[in-house]
């Protein structure tokens, strides 16, 4: 059971734009940045959004996110078929002093 | 960029030292995170080091079973499992922690520690 809720996949065609939401607590997503990372099989995740609604250099704009009270969202415009992958988010929790993830939610791009 | 070493197989009750060396980066200057992940399951994270002054810590499930250390001469962090188990079987991840805003990146590899009998 993870301490972050995340669907467990979404799917959408071509194109389209598809969302994954990403729900806390006040000790974590509401004190804390969130950072959503994307996994493709077989290799190590890697940051497509950091303290909430940054992307780095090499992620395209397609890619956003957004954090509100105690939940977060990841958006993805335009999907492609290489963006089929899990995405999990990630954030500090102050009252179990650790970093808590999401359980990830796989992108299917039909 | 962080270099991890390679498989390891182990038998139950075995312990395990996986290492993580680091590079174009002052490394004190962030936290070393250890994250694994079990087969076909999520991210779980093990703990973190801060390289700087070497305190730790450890996720509750794995307190007294894990122990994080760094190496500052050789920018490397290791991450040390007892008592391993079948269901330590994972690959472990080790990535830059940015102390203030918790961000993991880069990642290594991962190291794949099998446990079997």
């Amino acid at each position: 059971q993870s301490v972050l809720t995340q669907p467990p996949s979404v799917s959408a065609a071509p194109g389209q734009k598809v969302t994954i939401s990403c729900s806390g607590t006040n000790s974590n997503i509401g004190s804390h940045y969130v950072t959503w990372y994307q996994q493709v099989p077989g290799t190590a995740p890697k940051v497509v959004i950091y303290e909430n609604d940054q992307r780095p250099s090499e992620i395209p704009d397609r890619f956003s996110g957004s954090k509100s009270g105690t939940s977060a969202t990841l958006g993805i415009a335009g999907l492609q078929t290489g963006d089929e992958a899990h995405f999990y988010c990630g954030t500090w929790d102050s009252s179990l002093n650790s970093v808590v993830f999401g359980g990830g939610t796989k992108l299917t791009v039909l | 960029h962080l270099v991890q070493s390679g498989t390891e197989v182990k038998k139950p009750g075995d312990s395990v030292i996986v290492s993580c060396e680091a590079s174009h980066y002052s490394f004190t200057t962030y936290g070393i995170t250890w994250v694994r992940q079990a087969p076909g399951q999520g991210l779980e994270w093990v703990g973190w080091i801060n390289t700087k002054h070497g305190n730790t810590d450890y996720a509750h499930k794995l307190q007294g079973r894990v122990t994080l250390t760094r190496d500052t001469p050789t920018n490397t962090a290791y991450m040390e499992l007892r008592s391993l188990r079948s269901d330590d079987t994972a690959i472990y991840y080790c990535a830059r922690l940015t102390i203030t805003t918790h961000r993991l990146d880069p990642w290594g590899l991962g190291t794949l520690v099998a446990v079997s009998s």
